[in-house]
């Protein structure tokens, strides 16, 4: 059973551009987290998502992020016009149920230029 | 936003000394206390999540408690070992489904 797999692991990007996180949960899972842990900082939640549904985003800034967990294919982390503040380590997890035990991917570390 | 606490920020311990750390949360909108361990280039790994004041949970030589009423919990090591080096991490989870980190302890274990 593969655990969490996000991709790509490292991203670079220039200012202005577009940056598309992936993450596959571990089979089983419908709910998936987005964590960002800027540099020198904690994990800090963004986005829960359960299949085809935002269940809470009041972590993810208004302007610019945005994500989605479609029924088929892995769930998507969007930053839009990206700025150097955005560089960071996303961390996806995902767990069989609310209450359970979140398994967390390998991170995507963002280079803004 | 929330505060979680966690102290002390980092420790160090030889190697067979026995250690614990705290974890501070707001006592109100709890749903779960979450720790988890985090290795340097590695992921977060989940070590217990705890629901009900009161709560104990082992795993091996780790171990934590749960106060929910006070907003604290400890995570207990017996015995430190060197491959116990990482930062542990407790979250809070509200009953609106957020989840809050702690900034973690660091701890090392010298051999």
């Amino acid at each position: 059973n593969a655990g969490v797999m996000q991709n790509p692991r490292h991203l670079v990007r220039r200012r202005g551009q577009e940056a598309r996180l992936r993450c596959s949960p571990m089979k089983g899972h419908s709910h998936v987290y987005w964590y960002r842990q800027l540099p020198e900082e904690g994990l800090k939640f963004m986005v829960y998502l359960q299949k085809e549904n935002i269940i809470d985003e009041s972590g993810m800034p208004k302007e610019r992020f945005s994500a989605e967990f479609p029924k088929e294919g892995p769930s998507i982390l969007r930053i839009q016009q990206v700025v150097r503040g955005d560089s960071a380590a996303y961390f996806c997890a995902s767990s069989r149920q609310p209450e359970n035990e979140q398994f967390f991917g390998p991170g995507t570390r963002l280079t803004v230029l | 936003i929330l505060n979680v606490e966690q102290s002390p920020q980092s420790l160090h311990v030889q190697e067979g000394d026995s250690t614990n750390f705290t974890c501070s949360f707001p006592s109100s909108n709890f749903y779960a206390l979450h720790w988890y361990r985090w290795e340097t280039a590695k992921s977060p790994e989940a070590l217990f999540v705890m629901t009900l004041n009161g709560d104990e949970k082992k795993k091996g030589r780790i171990s934590a408690t749960l106060n929910t009423k006070e907003g604290y919990s400890y995570l207990y090591i017996k015995g430190s070992q060197p491959e116990d080096s990482a930062t542990y991490l407790c979250a809070f989870k509200t009953t609106g489904n957020q989840f809050y980190f702690g900034t973690g302890t660091s701890l090392t274990v010298i051999p």
